[in-house]
C-alpha cells in the first residue's frame, strides 16, 4: 500500500522567509504528483502537477521538485506572505486512471 | 466556467437519517471523484466515475453509501442511516485528462456533514 508522509506537520515562519515543505512516498512507481493548497474549511486548490518524467515545475513563487528514486517531493515557497497561510497537501495516483492518495498535509502560518 | 460546485455546503442531521449531496463538475469533465476528509487528515478516496460508469469504490464506502452519475454530468452521494462517524467534509473533484500523466483534479468547496 502506498503511504505518503508530509513533514513537518505544522510550520510557522516570519513574512519574507523562503521555506520548503516535504512529501515522501513509499512506492516510486508514481504517475505524477500534485501539490494542493487548502484554506480552513474550504476545498482544495491545485498548485502544481509534476509528471513522473519531470524533475520540477514552477509557478510564480512556487517551485515543486520530484525525485522518484528517493521517494521525495518538495514544495519551495519563496518570499512567503501572510496570504500563503494554509494547509499544503501532496497527492498522487499510482496510475493515471486511479484516485489520488493524499498526505495529511503541512499547516503553514506566515506571520506578518 | 464556474468550477466544481457542491450543494449543500453544510448539513446537520440526526443519527439514523438519510442525507444526499450533489456535485456539479466542470462542464465536459468526464471524470468525477468523491473523497471524504476528517479533521487533521488528508482526503480519502470514496468512489469515482468516468462518464456515467462507476469504475471504482473504496472499502470505506459501506453499503450505507451510494453514488450515482446518471447522465454523466452531475453526481449525487447518498448516505443512509447516518452515524456519528460519518461526520466529515465530503469533497467532489472532476477532471478531463488530455493525457493520463497530466490528469489534474479540480476540487469543489465540499459539503460539511455533522451527524448529531
Amino acid at each position: 500500500k502506498q503511504e505518503v508522509t508530509q513533514i513537518p506537520a505544522a510550520l510557522s515562519v516570519p513574512e519574507g522567509e523562503n521555506l520548503v515543505l516535504n512529501c515522501s512516498f513509499t512506492d516510486s512507481a508514481i504517475y505524477n504528483l500534485q501539490w494542493f493548497r487548502q484554506d480552513p474549511g474550504k476545498g482544495l486548490t491545485s498548485l502544481l502537477l509534476i509528471q513522473s518524467s519531470q524533475r520540477e515545475q514552477t509557478s510564480g513563487r512556487l517551485n515543486a521538485s520530484l525525485d522518484k528514486s528517493s521517494g521525495r517531493s518538495t514544495l519551495y515557497i519563496a518570499a512567503s506572505q501572510p496570504g500563503d497561510s494554509a494547509t499544503y497537501l501532496c497527492a498522487f495516483p499510482k496510475w493515471g486512471n486511479t484516485p489520488l492518495v493524499f498526505g495529511k498535509g503541512t499547516r503553514l502560518s506566515v506571520i506578518a | 466556467d464556474t468550477g466544481v460546485s457542491q450543494d449543500p455546503r453544510h448539513k446537520i442531521t440526526k443519527r439514523g437519517q438519510n442525507v444526499t449531496f450533489r456535485c456539479d463538475p466542470i462542464s465536459e469533465h468526464n471524470r468525477l471523484y468523491w473523497y471524504r476528509q476528517t479533521l487533521g487528515q488528508g482526503p480519502e478516496f470514496l468512489t469515482y466515475f468516468q462518464n456515467e460508469a462507476q469504475l471504482e469504490k473504496s472499502r470505506l464506502l459501506s453499503d450505507r453509501f451510494s453514488a450515482e452519475r446518471p447522465k454523466g454530468s452531475f453526481s449525487t452521494l447518498e448516505i443512509q442511516r447516518t452515524e456519528q462517524g460519518d461526520s466529515a467534509m465530503y469533497l467532489c473533484a472532476s477532471s478531463l485528462p488530455l493525457a493520463e500523466s497530466t490528469d489534474t483534479q479540480y476540487f469543489g468547496p465540499g459539503t460539511r456533514l455533522t451527524v448529531l
